[in-house]
């Protein structure tokens, strides 16, 4: 089971604002460790979303965004759209596990 | 533009090896401050990064712990492509199978590039 826990699901209504958590502990996101955010649309692989936590790559909408604050993070949706039902998911590095890599349990928007 | 093409089988038996391909196109397997990465997704497990091959002068590769007794990932610098091989499979590792590349961004790794997934049932 993963280290970085997020909420299973999440709704609103279109044009509204959602967030979603990442929590994490001591190990990886208290410890300063980067993290980013995955969306993962129905049927197609993964796509970077966040990372560092509040940088957009290109073409990834401004509604986007993220923040970080002790061993939590953050990623808010602004003006929900029907395009953005998917599951999303926090990366980051644990120490602890001396893992390169670990993901969380990941939240499905639904709008 | 930067595309992965996986390929392989989607069904395997149990003690047999996983085997599935990665094909490169718009970059270089052998490039700087890149790696190739298998990840694979399930319901049991989520997300979970497998391991990665780069290339810093020589060939390097890490493997995450829960498979490092049993994986091999390898590059085809000829093929411009790179693979994974898991060995003695279980129902267990059923999931589908994503190849992807890590780029450096800011101060961190970070998955930027994803192959179409592999589902790969584990069976008799």
């Amino acid at each position: 089971q993963s280290v970085l826990t997020q909420p299973p699901s999440v709704s609103g209504a279109p044009g509204q604002r959602v967030t979603i958590s990442c929590t994490g502990n001591s190990s990886n996101i208290g410890a300063g460790y980067d993290v980013h955010w995955y969306q993962h649309l129905p049927g197609s692989a993964p796509k970077l979303l966040i990372y560092v936590t509040n940088n957009r790559p290109s073409g990834v909408p401004d509604r986007f965004s993220g923040s970080r604050s002790g061993t939590s993070a953050s990623l808010a949706i602004a003006g929900l759209q029907a395009e953005d039902e998917a599951d999303y998911y926090c990366q980051s590095y644990d120490s602890r596990l001396s893992e390169f890599f670990v993901f969380g349990t990941g939240t499905k928007v639904t709008v | 533009q930067v595309q992965l093409q996986q390929s392989g089988p989607g069904l395997v038996k149990p003690s047999q090896t996983l085997s599935l391909t990665c094909a490169i196109s718009g970059a270089s397997v052998s490039g700087n401050n890149i790696a190739w990465n298998w990840i694979r997704q399930s319901p049991s497990r989520g997300l979970e990064w497998l391991g990665r091959t780069y290339y810093r002068s020589k060939w390097y590769n890490d493997y995450a712990a829960s498979v490092k007794s049993r994986i091999v990932i390898k590059p085809d610098t000829s093929k411009n492509q790179f693979s994974l091989q898991l060995n003695s499979v279980t129902p267990d590792d059923t999931a589908v199978y994503y190849c992807t590349r890590t780029t450096t961004l800011g101060t961190s790794s970070v998955f930027d590039v994803w192959g179409q997934g592999t589902v790969v049932t584990v069976s008799s």
